[in-house]
C-alpha cells in the first residue's frame, strides 16, 4: 500500500526566503504526482503536476521535481513571501486517477 | 479553467438524519471523487466514480454512499448521520481514468453533526 510522507509537519521562515518542501513515498510505481496548496477552510488549489515521466515542473516561483526511483519530490519555492503561507500538501497518482496524499507541510512566512 | 463546485460551505445536521452532499463540475469531466479531511489523518478517499452510474469504493465508504445519475454530478449520501463523520468534505474531478490526469478540487462541505 502506498505511503506518503511529508516532514516536518510544520515550517517557518523569514520573508524572502528561499525554501524547499519535501515529500517522499513508498512505492515507486506511480503515474504521477501532484501538488496542492490549502488555504485554511478551503479546499485544494492544484500547484504542479508532475508526469512519471517527467523530472520537474515549474509555474512562476515554484519548481517541483520528482525522481521516482528514490521515492522523493521536493517543491521549491523562491523567494518566499507572506501570501505563501498554507498548507502544501503532496499526492501521488496510481492506477484509475486515484491519488495517496501526504499530510502536508503548514508553511508560514513571516513579514 | 475547470470549475468544481459544492452544494453548501457548511451543514449542520442531526444524528440520524439523512445528509446529501453535492458536487458539480463543468468540464466533462468523466471522473469524480469524494474524500473526507480529518486533522492528523489527511485526506482520505470515500467513493468515486468513473462514468455515470459507476462507483467504486475508496478506503473509508462505510456509512457512506453515492449517486451519479448525470456526468456532471456526484452526490455524496450519509444515509443515518452520526457524530463520527463530522468532518470536511471534498468533491474532486479529473479528466478520464487514463495515467496522469490531474485532479482539481471544489471548495469542500464543513459538515457537524450534533
Amino acid at each position: 500500500k502506498q505511503e506518503v510522507t511529508q516532514i516536518p509537519a510544520a515550517l517557518s521562515v523569514p520573508e524572502g526566503e528561499n525554501l524547499v518542501l519535501n515529500c517522499s513515498f513508498t512505492d515507486s510505481a506511480i503515474y504521477n504526482l501532484q501538488w496542492f496548496r490549502q488555504d485554511p477552510g478551503k479546499g485544494l488549489t492544484s500547484l504542479l503536476l508532475i508526469q512519471s515521466s517527467q523530472r520537474e515542473q515549474t509555474s512562476g516561483r515554484l519548481n517541483a521535481s520528482l525522481d521516482k526511483s528514490s521515492g522523493r519530490s521536493t517543491l521549491y519555492i523562491a523567494a518566499s513571501q507572506p501570501g505563501d503561507s498554507a498548507t502544501y500538501l503532496c499526492a501521488v497518482g496510481g492506477a484509475n486517477s486515484k491519488l495517496t496524499f501526504g499530510k502536508g507541510i503548514t508553511l508560514s512566512v513571516r513579514p | 479553467d475547470v470549475k468544481v463546485t459544492q452544494s453548501s460551505r457548511y451543514l449542520v445536521k442531526r444524528t440520524g438524519e439523512k445528509v446529501f452532499l453535492e458536487c458539480v463540475q463543468d468540464m466533462d469531466h468523466e471522473n469524480m471523487f469524494w474524500y473526507r479531511q480529518d486533522p492528523g489523518l489527511g485526506l482520505r478517499l470515500i467513493y468515486f466514480s468513473y462514468d455515470v452510474k459507476m462507483k467504486e469504493k475508496g478506503d473509508i465508504p462505510e456509512g457512506y454512499s453515492v449517486s451519479r445519475e448525470k456526468k456532471e454530478r456526484f452526490s455524496l449520501i450519509l444515509e443515518s448521520a452520526s457524530t463520527n463523520q463530522t468532518s470536511m468534505y471534498l468533491c474532486a474531478s479529473s479528466l478520464d481514468a487514463g495515467a496522469g490526469n490531474e485532479q482539481f478540487f471544489g471548495p469542500g462541505t464543513r459538515l457537524t453533526v450534533l
